[in-house]
């Protein structure tokens, strides 16, 4: 079954205890994103990459790192985590995101960090 | 930067067609317009995307203006399971805070 899968789901942990949040695609697709959503703010992308070894910025990328070093994992890593990085996130992916081929997104379920 | 506007709510009667809003006046010729929705705090789910066609699956259908300066998402026979937040994207990334339909018996 093709999916987006994120680990773990949920999470609380406490603040400067660096963690990591995986998201894998087993669809060989290109692009890759995080987003975090918040109530009222809708989905912000954090950071995005559209091929291996290619990352990217998104509009919230302060306190988070990302590596695609393969095309099927994307983690999301927060070395200091802070309590305003609580949020919903969700990992998705793309076959390709430019050209006239390009390609709806595939959302993971979504994991819930709690940093206390 | 292309940005969307869609109204904050609406309310849809069971079985009568939905039709969702979106203002895009800022859009690039090459970009194409998205629809996705988002049930409870699941994962959001694509709908349906168009580039300046009128568009339709099993679904939904999607119709743009000619100057493609906004469209219309449109759920011909709302369920209740349709309640949902929809989004209307023009540019990678950007989702906005959506339109939360909420289908009624």
């Amino acid at each position: 079954e093709a999916q987006v899968t994120q680990n773990p789901r949920y999470l609380i942990t406490v603040t400067g205890k660096k963690l990591t949040v995986t998201c894998s695609q087993n669809m060989n697709h290109e692009y890759m994103s995080w987003y975090r959503q918040d109530p009222g703010l809708g989905l912000r992308q954090i950071y995005y990459s559209m091929n291996v070894e290619v990352t990217d910025k998104g509009d919230v990328p302060e306190g988070y790192k990302v590596s695609r070093k393969e095309k099927r994992n994307f983690p999301l890593i927060l070395e200091s985590p802070s309590p305003n990085q609580t949020s919903l996130y969700f990992c998705a992916s793309s076959l390709r995101m430019v050209g006239p081929l390009h390609q709806p997104q595939h959302f993971g379920d979504g994991t819930r960090l709690s940093i206390l | 930067d292309a940005k969307t506007t869609q109204p904050t709510s609406m309310d849809c009667a069971e079985g009568r067609a939905a039709n969702l809003p979106c203002n895009h006046s800022t859009i690039s010729g090459n970009e194409y317009v998205y629809w996705y929705r988002q049930i409870h705090s699941q994962g959001p789910q694509y709908i349906i995307h168009g580039l300046k066609n009128n568009e339709t699956n099993e679904m939904a259908s999607l119709i743009i203006t000619e100057d493609r300066k906004s469209s219309t998402l449109i759920l011909p026979h709302a369920t209740l399971r349709d309640t949902a937040v929809y989004y209307c994207i023009v540019r990678r990334g950007r989702f906005g805070a959506g339109t939360r339909l909420t289908v009624k018996p």
